[in-house]
């Protein structure tokens, strides 16, 4: 049992590019959210999924966005990455009203 | 919206001995989830302990325990014995019962280093 998967653990962009953090888990968790984390902050929603093809924004949504084809995976895409997306990025998952399943987290930094 | 408050940046702590880290919250519901999650160097995020607001019993997990005062908004993690593997930042959590998406909002963290 894998739990929650995310890829890569580190990435540098530089400023203007996109890509594709990708989020999986194999417990057939309805529930998947996309955090991030900046020092002294803790860590803040930026986009959740209540199930496959649904998907609404959290308290940090700007210059990410996320589809849920699939009960298995929720990809957070930066479209143009800025320096202010540097952070550490966690996705989690969970059924409704149970404890959340961190992933290891996703280092970026963007020059 | 709840906030969550964390007042200390930096605790620290001989090892074997106690420690209380502190947290308070705002919000105008009454039922909800409170939890603390430790996150050591490897930045895995760890359950410690979680409060259901309804029970007035304070929740215990073997070494750690909190502190709920619902009147006063205030929910702290004690740390009993202390063990250099309780290194870590300790994030406190909130959630509300009705939460349609099972979010946590999270207070800044408080980074508990431990002394042998």
């Amino acid at each position: 049992n894998a739990g929650v998967t995310q890829t890569p653990k580190f990435q540098v962009l530089k400023t203007g590019q996109s890509m594709t953090l990708q989020c999986a888990q194999d417990m057939n968790h309805e529930y998947m959210s996309w955090y991030r984390q900046d020092p002294g902050m803790g860590l803040r929603l930026i986009h959740y999924s209540v199930g496959a093809g649904i998907t609404d924004q959290g308290e940090v949504p700007n210059g990410y966005n996320v589809s849920r084809s699939t009960t298995e995976d929720f990809p957070l895409r930066l479209l143009s990455a800025a320096p202010s997306q540097t952070s550490v990025y966690f996705c989690a998952s969970s059924l409704w009203g149970e404890k959340l399943f961190f992933g290891s987290g996703t280092q970026l930094s963007v020059l | 919206a709840q906030t969550v408050t964390q007042s200390q940046p930096e605790m620290s702590v001989q090892e074997a001995e106690t420690v209380t880290l502190s947290c308070t919250y705002d919000t105008s519901e009454s039922d909800y989830y409170l939890f603390w999650y430790k996150q050591p160097p490897s930045r895995q995020m760890i359950l410690v302990i979680r409060q259901e607001a309804y029970k007035q019993q304070n929740a215990t997990e073997n070494r750690f325990s909190v502190n709920f005062q619902k009147a006063a908004k205030s929910f702290s993690l004690k740390i009993s014995d202390s063990q250099l593997g309780d290194a870590a930042m300790y994030f406190c959590a909130y959630r509300s019962v009705g939460n349609a998406g099972n979010m946590l909002t999270f207070g800044g963290g408080t980074r508990l280093m431990v002394k042998p």
